[in-house]
């Protein structure tokens, strides 16, 4: 099974500022088969971005995904108000389809 | 548009069973996985097994294993995810999502609103 670990727990921010998210795999992870997901409070976890580095459909250019093999990063280029939730990796490249525990973006 | 809508919250009693129907509408429900995640108070998300509605082969996570299973009625496009000798610790919300790309290896791109399973004597 392959485990995720994301970095840090939590990270306090301001609006306006970059936000840099880590999410590290136990093993390499098959052709780059990472999502990202945002989920607020009482919400449904809603994808943000997939194989990595593609946003899906109507999700804003300042979410962006990177990375390969083990160690992969979300940016937020510019935080929004609307921004500040939990964030959540997942990878889909072998079973189980593991999530790493999460990391809380908040207001500083 | 893709809707996936849920059953309604469920209370039970640890060593019952609970089953969570998940009914699909705007797209094809053969052409796309659904997965099955779980997320208990304050917790992480947790993966639990896939279906293909097409075939009805499935797929669980090892810790699951003899105590989940994922079944499918294709006359009315719907999962439903049946969960037995259930345990406090097994109190979660639980959400069907559908894969977003019509391939075993697609994240899980179209969520239902989440049922809530509490488990309590």
């Amino acid at each position: 099974e392959i485990v995720l670990t994301q970095s840090p727990g939590t990270l306090s921010l301001s609006p306006g500022e970059r936000a840099t998210l880590s999410c590290r795999a136990s093993q390499s992870i098959i052709s780059t088969y990472l999502a990202w997901y945002q989920q607020k409070p009482g919400q449904a976890p809603r994808l943000l971005i997939y194989g990595a580095s593609s946003r899906a459909t109507g999700i804003p250019d300042r979410f962006s995904g990177s990375g390969s093999g083990t160690d992969f990063t979300l940016t937020i280029s510019r935080l929004e108000p609307e921004d500040f939730a939990v964030y959540s990796c997942q990878q889909y490249g072998s079973s189980p389809f593991t999530f790493g525990p999460g990391t809380k973006v908040d207001i500083k | 548009q893709v809707q996936l809508v849920q059953s309604g919250a469920e209370m039970k009693n640890p060593g019952a069973s609970v089953k969570v129907s998940c009914k699909t509408s705007g797209y094809t429900f053969t052409g796309y996985y659904m997965h099955w995640v779980r997320q208990a108070p304050g917790q992480g998300l947790e993966w639990m097994g896939w279906i293909n509605p097409n075939s009805g082969d499935t797929n669980y996570a090892q810790r699951f294993q003899g105590r989940v299973t994922v079944t499918r009625d294709t006359s009315i496009s719907t999962v439903y995810m049946d969960l037995s000798s259930l345990r406090s610790d097994d109190t979660a919300v639980y959400y069907c999502a559908r894969g977003y790309f019509d391939s075993l290896l697609s994240s899980p791109g179209y969520w239902g609103q989440g049922t809530l399973v509490a488990v309590s004597s």
